[in-house]
C-alpha cells in the first residue's frame, strides 16, 4: 500500500517571501502520479499542480512549482512570492498508474503574513 | 458549468437512521470516488468507481455503501450511521483515475 507523508502540519511565511512544502510517499511502482491539492477556507479542493513520474522535468504552474526527486521519493512544493490568497491547507496526493486509489497526506496549513 | 455537487451540504441525524448523500456531475466522467476529511488525518478515500457498475472499496469503507448504476450519478449509504462517522466528505470525478480530481463542495455530517 502506498503512503503519503506531509511532515510539516503547519507553516508561514512571509508575503512576497518564497516556500517550500514537504512531501515524502512509499511505493513499490515505478510509474505514478503526484498531486498537491489546496483547500482554502471555503473547502473547496483545487489542483494546484500535477506531475507523472516518468517525466523527469519538474512542473510549473505560474508561481508554483514542484521539486520531484523519485529516487528519494520526495515531491516539495514551492510556492513564491506567497500572496495572502495562497493561504490554504495543501494536500499532497499519490496516484498508481491504473488511476483506481487516490491517497493523500495529512496536509499542511499555510499561513501568510502580510 | 463543469461541476460536481453533493446533497446536502449540511446534514445533523442520530445513530442508526439511514441516510444517502448524492453526488451528480456534469462532465461525463468515468471516474468518481468518495472521501471523508478529518483533521489531522487528511482525506481518506471510502469508495471509488472507474466505469458504471464498477465500484471498489477505498482506504476506510467500513459502514458505508455506493452504487453507480448511472455514470454521472454516485451516491454515498449510510445504513446505520454512527458517531465515529461524523465527518466532511467530499465527492470527487475525472475523467481517469490519474487526471485532475473535480471536487465538490463537501458534505458536512453530524452524527449524534
Amino acid at each position: 500500500a502506498q503512503t503519503v507523508t506531509q511532515s510539516q502540519p503547519e507553516m508561514s511565511v512571509q508575503e512576497a517571501e518564497t516556500v517550500t512544502l514537504s512531501c515524502t510517499y512509499d511505493t513499490s511502482e515505478s510509474d505514478y502520479y503526484l498531486f498537491w491539492y489546496k483547500q482554502p477556507p471555503s473547502r473547496q479542493m483545487i489542483l494546484v499542480i500535477r506531475q507523472e513520474a516518468y517525466k523527469q522535468q519538474n512542473a510549473t504552474e505560474n508561481r508554483f512549482s514542484v521539486n520531484f526527486q523519485k529516487a528519494a521519493k520526495s515531491f516539495s512544493l514551492k510556492i513564491s512570492d506567497s500572496q495572502l490568497g495562497d493561504a490554504a491547507m495543501y494536500f499532497c496526493a499519490f496516484s498508481p498508474l491504473a488511476g483506481e486509489k487516490l491517497t493523500f497526506g495529512t496536509g499542511t496549513r499555510l499561513t501568510i503574513i502580510p | 458549468e463543469a461541476q460536481v455537487t453533493q446533497n446536502p451540504r449540511y446534514l445533523i441525524t442520530v445513530t442508526g437512521k439511514k441516510l444517502t448523500v448524492t453526488c451528480s456531475q456534469n462532465m461525463n466522467h468515468e471516474y468518481m470516488s468518495w472521501y471523508r476529511q478529518d483533521p489531522g488525518l487528511g482525506l481518506r478515500q471510502i469508495y471509488y468507481s472507474m466505469n458504471v457498475e464498477v465500484t471498489d472499496k477505498g482506504d476506510v469503507p467500513e459502514g458505508y455503501k455506493v452504487s453507480r448504476k448511472e455514470k454521472r450519478n454516485f451516491p454515498l449509504i449510510l445504513e446505520s450511521p454512527s458517531p465515529n462517522q461524523t465527518s466532511l466528505y467530499f465527492c470527487a470525478s475525472s475523467l481517469k483515475g490519474t487526471d485532475t480530481q473535480y471536487f465538490g463542495p463537501g458534505t458536512r455530517l453530524t452524527v449524534l
